[in-house]
């Protein structure tokens, strides 16, 4: 079975610097999509970024990129400039063909002012 | 654009009372439709989905059941809550075209 894994429970960042989130995965698929969701204090879930397997270029989204590492089964989120909204629980998800998504464990993102 | 609205947004209910959890998709027809529960700081447990009317797949045993009466409506129910139940409740849809889920604004229960 897939699981992901994301090893930082906390991390903190000063405004305006870059932060990095780590994420595994497990899995013997070869095609799949791996995602970053946000979840603020309001709890509402909110897609940040989405990554195909089959695409070799890392995904961008504004201030929020990542680094897919799929021989290494790595998916690390970087915010740059980060803000006082980007506080919240920042959770990576992975999901194959004709599979449910599988969330990994969450990590907490304190920004400091 | 895609929408899921979940209703009511908090509820607190005695132990052993019913609970239903309604859940409804504006924007698309036929979707794929979960239910998650999340405790506080802890992360997203899948509790059923359902690819259409009528039908549900469980993924949890518990006391908790699903319904799919219509297309774009998604039921979570209990006959007699536990204090266990507690926890936030969110229910998903599937965006086919982008292989992403997009969630509802979830329910906060309160099982005392």
């Amino acid at each position: 079975a897939q699981t992901v894994t994301q090893s930082q429970p906390e991390m903190s960042v000063q405004e305006a610097e870059t932060v990095t989130l780590s994420c595994t995965y497990d899995t013997s698929e070869s095609d799949y999509y791996l995602f970053w969701y946000k979840q603020p204090p309001s709890r509402q879930m909110i897609l940040v970024i989405r990554q195909e397997a089959y695409k070799q270029q890392n995904a961008t989204e504004n201030r929020f990129s990542v680094n897919f590492q799929k021989a290494a089964k790595s998916f690390s989120l970087k915010i740059s400039d980060s803000q006082l909204g980007d506080a919240a629980m920042y959770f990576c998800a992975y999901m194959s063909y004709g599979q449910n998504f599988v969330f990994g464990p969450g990590t907490r993102l304190s920004v400091l002012p | 654009s895609q929408t899921i609205h979940q209703w009511p947004a908090t509820l607190v209910q005695p132990v052993g009372s019913p609970l239903s959890l309604e859940c409804t998709v504006e924007g698309t027809s036929n979707p794929n439709l979960y239910w998650y529960r999340q405790a506080a700081g802890r992360g997203l447990q899948l509790l059923f989905y359902s690819v259409g009317i009528g039908q549900i797949s469980s993924e949890v045993p518990q006391n908790l059941s699903a319904s799919r009466p219509q297309d774009r409506q998604f039921i979570l129910s209990s006959k007699k809550l536990l204090l266990s139940d507690s926890g936030f409740y969110l229910c998903a849809g599937r965006r086919e075209d982008r292989n992403e889920q997009f969630f509802g604004p979830g329910t906060r229960l309160t099982v005392l």
